[in-house]
């Protein structure tokens, strides 16, 4: 089971671009790269996934480079409803994910 | 559309009572989810469901805990003879793809925050 390693916290400004790396060093070939973002009395929320290279969607990147130990969630122009907890998982089957504590990232105006 | 919800949304328990937490998936949605999250800390893996079936349930922290899905829609998780360390939220999650592996997002409830005194 591969398990991630992402910083406990980050600060940031409204208007930046927020990126937060995770290391998934002991991931395995099937293992695909997740990102959720938590509120306060909020289940989580899907963010992205991919697998290698870069994968864009409405709200975010991800960059995995070609050997895939690490990977970066890229926050474009952050607000304040920005500031959350985000979790990066890496695995194949749901239930075997292993979360961690995320990385607490805090939008200041 | 209506999204995972989880009822009661708290639940105060005495030390020694028993309770139950519910979750009901979105509609059609083979595979249920549930999870522990202490404060602080990323969600747990509890246990896991495909439809009625429970096909995962590794993660329950002893046998006080105890989860069913009868009809393959909503699911109880029940909490029998409750301790302090039993404190924390309790999340469900669901999702249509039935095999288990990562590629299809979970969808969560916003959980039930349970506190034993």
């Amino acid at each position: 089971l591969a398990k991630t390693t992402q910083p406990i916290s980050m600060d940031s400004y409204e208007g930046q671009e927020v990126n937060i790396t995770c290391s998934h060093n002991n991931i395995a070939t099937n293992d695909y790269i997740t990102w959720y973002q938590q509120f306060p009395s909020q289940g989580p929320r899907f963010i992205i996934q991919g697998y290698k290279t870069k994968v864009t969607n409405e709200v975010a990147s991800l960059f995995i480079p070609a050997d895939r130990k690490s990977s970066t969630l890229s926050l474009p122009r952050v607000s304040l409803s920005d500031t959350a907890v985000y979790y990066c998982l890496a695995g194949y089957r749901v239930y075997q994910l292993i979360w961690g504590a995320g990385t607490k990232l805090i939008i200041k105006p | 559309g209506a999204g995972v919800s989880q009822s009661p949304r708290y639940k105060v328990a005495k030390r020694g009572q028993d309770v139950a937490l519910r979750c009901d998936p979105i509609s059609g949605h083979v595979s249920l989810f549930w999870y522990q999250q202490a404060l602080g800390q990323g969600p747990e893996f509890l246990t896991y469901f495909q439809n009625e079936a429970q096909l995962d349930k590794s993660g329950l922290p002893s046998d006080r805990f105890f989860a069913e899905r009868p009809e393959g829609s909503v699911s109880t998780l029940k909490i029998q003879r409750t301790q302090q360390e039993d404190s924390a939220v309790y999340l469900c999650a669901s999702r249509t793809e039935a095999s288990g592996a990562s590629q299809e997002t979970q969808y969560f409830g916003p959980g039930t925050r349970l506190l034993v005194l």
